[in-house]
């Protein structure tokens, strides 16, 4: 079974914090994904990887960075959170363009 | 702009009724459609669809894709509360990799 891990189920900071999430899939999938999912607007794409060090925008990268430095593990970084961003974060991986995603249990993060 | 919209947004049923969501979609070079069914926490993969008039079939639910029509229909039968959940509707463009979502349906089935 494709198993996507998420480094944190809840997660409460302060305005102005760094944070980063983690997420780790163990099955060498080539793309990785960063959803945020918020009531009534449903899942956003905030960026992908198509592949180590290779990252595209999503619809709202603004106020999001990503690291992949390993195939395994795609990271997504808050530099300065703010209360707009209190959200459900959910990480995705698929072997490739053309075929289903599998998600991680996500990340509730509340930014205070 | 690529959209996808999911009918309706919410659902109350009683369990062993019939229930169908819709899922509409304006995307440029479609590729393929899928349905994912969401609890408490990660989504959870149910069907992809690429060709038109193809039903899928896994237990209860079912699905098919008008791709003259633009849209797909997911089909709960003999629904149980098991079945509560958010379902999400995707389209993958041919462009890229990434999945445009729509809403979601929250369904509630009550007892």
């Amino acid at each position: 079974d494709v198993k996507v891990t998420q480094s944190s189920r809840y997660l409460v900071k302060r305005t102005g914090e760094k944070v980063f999430l983690e997420c780790v899939q163990d099955m060498d999938h080539e793309n990785m994904f960063w959803y945020r999912q918020d009531p009534g607007l449903g899942l956003r794409l905030i960026y992908f990887s198509y592949d180590v060090k290779m990252k595209e925008k999503g619809d709202i990268p603004e106020g999001y960075s990503v690291s992949r430095e390993k195939k395994e593990r795609f990271s997504l970084i808050l530099e300065s959170a703010s209360t707009n961003q209190t959200s459900m974060y959910l990480c995705a991986s698929s072997p490739s363009s053309y075929n289903e995603q599998f998600f991680g249990p996500g990340t509730r993060l509340t930014v205070l | 702009e690529d959209k996808v919209v999911q009918s309706p947004l919410s659902l109350v049923v009683h369990e062993g009724d019939t229930v169908t969501l819709n899922c509409s979609y304006e995307v440029t070079n479609f590729r393929s459609l899928l349905w994912y069914k969401q609890e408490k926490k990660a989504p959870t993969f149910l069907f992809m669809l690429t060709s038109s008039g193809i039903e899928k079939k896994s237990g209860r639910l079912s699905s098919i894709l008008d791709k003259k029509e633009l849209f797909s229909i997911l089909n709960i039968t003999a629904t149980q509360t098991g079945d509560s959940a958010i379902y999400l509707c995707a389209v993958e463009p041919n462009s890229g990799y990434a999945l445009n979502f729509g809403k979601g349906t929250s369904l509630l089935v009550t007892p």
